[in-house]
């Protein structure tokens, strides 16, 4: 079975901490597909990043990074010196690599609230 | 110059009716779905079609019929509207349906009365 979880509902900080999201997937398969989308007060889905299963480096973007650990199953994004622009719900997403049929699976989402 | 846009942003209309919301793509991809947004977040996909064929076809009630007239576009068009239809549906694009990243329309919210 797959199964994507986020596990913290809500965070909330001060502007200029560092906030970690955490990401845990459960995947059968050995080759896959992980994501990160933001949806800010608007509305709209923004993607973020893609990873696949065979590669574990992190990845670094501006104040963005994540941290792939498959011996955890896991797929941490932080923030670093937030902003209140951050503000948003952060899902991550499991898409496992196969036939056409294969569904990009959504956690339930963290909402993230940076107070200035 | 939008990647995946929405016809109507909002949708409010009474029990019974009949709506359909509109989805195109110019990002030249295969691939396009219709997920659904609940109230509390949770994000469902209900059809994907790949090349103007239906690949992907979840557990949705038969009142919703999405249409693929060409690559480009997918319409979704829901049948005796219902309460519990109320939801922000949103439309996506991807080269490939087994490993492309899934690009999102900005969603439409639907709230039925």
């Amino acid at each position: 079975a797959q199964k994507v979880t986020q596990a913290q509902t809500e965070i909330s900080v001060v502007e200029k901490e560092d906030v970690t999201l955490d990401c845990v997937y459960e995947t059968r398969d050995t080759t896959y597909y992980l994501f990160w989308y933001k949806q800010p007060p608007s509305g709209e889905l923004v993607f973020l990043i893609r990873r696949n299963s065979f590669d574990e480096q992190n990845e670094i973007s501006g104040r963005y990074s994540w941290n792939f650990q498959k011996s955890t199953s896991s797929f941490n994004f932080t923030i670093t010196a937030s902003q209140v622009v951050d503000s948003a719900v952060y899902f991550c997403a499991l898409l496992n690599y196969g036939g056409a049929t294969n569904k990009l699976i959504f956690g339930t989402g963290t909402l993230l609230a940076v107070q200035p | 110059d939008t990647a995946v846009s929405q016809t109507p942003k909002y949708l409010v209309t009474q029990m019974g009716n009949d709506k359909s919301i509109k989805c195109e793509q110019n990002l030249g991809h295969d691939t396009m779905y219709w997920y659904k947004q609940d109230s509390k977040k949770f994000l469902k996909i209900m059809f994907s079609y790949n090349n103007k064929e239906l690949i992907i076809n979840e557990t949705v009630p038969n009142r919703f019929s999405p249409k693929s007239p060409d690559k480009a576009h997918l319409n979704l068009h829901i049948n005796s509207l219902e309460l519990g239809d109320s939801a922000v549906y949103f439309c996506a694009s991807s080269q490939e349906p087994a490993r492309g990243t899934q690009y999102f329309g900005p969603g439409t919210r639907l709230t039925v009365l």
